[in-house]
């Protein structure tokens, strides 16, 4: 594809469940990032892919959450037992190895009733 | 640590009146700085990356420009449709931090 996709574009759970959110980046981008944002906030970093190197998972705000890249492409964002402070837009964007600017996906809202 | 604000938070233009976004930030080792536009309801869409102090980039009524400390993004005669927010990022090390954006709001 042309650019980043990102499903589904709308979730909503309940307080208590797990949800899985996937990322597509632009094809041949080695890098990948997770970035949060809460209505009205900044975009608040997550977690980092680049190629086979271990992910930089600084930013993740608790063990509840966790992602995985396989085979270098699709990443999965996965927040267990959900808490309705989760409750944001996720973002996925990527980056190609040559250069310095990230594209972003559109977005998966997740609303935690 | 790297440090990203901008200012004003919010701004509205009556429809031709130009105006400045600024861009503040604190980095060690710029590797570039990034404009966004983000529309409600969407991702980020890029645009403009400057590199080093000095540089200025252009796309239709947008104009940034980049020095040591900080950066612009200038809108000439902006249009309705040029509402959005507008984000700031910067490139340090291998993560990126935003600021918390400026909404624009252009008047018709």
């Amino acid at each position: 594809g042309a650019g980043v996709s990102q499903s589904p574009s709308n979730k909503v759970t309940e307080k208590g469940k797990d949800v899985e959110l996937r990322c597509d980046p632009i094809s041949g981008h080695t890098a990948l990032y997770w970035y949060r944002q809460s209505l009205g906030q900044g975009l608040e970093f997550l977690i980092y892919f680049q190629g086979n190197s271990a992910p930089d998972k600084s930013g993740l705000p608790s063990d509840r959450f966790s992602a995985e890249r396989t085979g270098g492409s699709v990443s999965t964002l996965t927040i267990q037992r959900t808490q309705q402070e989760d409750s944001a837009v996720y973002l996925c964007a990527s980056r190609n190895a040559g250069g310095e600017t990230q594209y972003f996906g559109p977005g998966t809202r997740l609303l935690v009733l | 640590e790297d440090q990203v604000t901008q200012s004003p938070e919010a701004l509205r233009l009556q429809e031709g009146e130009s105006s400045s976004l600024n861009c503040s930030y604190t980095v060690s080792g710029l590797r570039g700085l990034f404009w966004y536009r983000q529309d409600p309801g969407k991702g980020p869409e890029f645009l403009f990356t400057l590199y080093s102090a000095g540089e200025e980039k252009e796309k239709e009524r947008l104009k940034a420009t980049l020095t040591k400390k900080e950066s612009f993004l200038h809108i000439t005669a902006p249009k309705p449709e040029d509402s959005a927010t507008y984000l700031c990022a910067v490139l340090g090390g291998q993560n990126f931090v935003f600021g918390p954006g400026t909404r624009l709001s252009v008047l018709p």
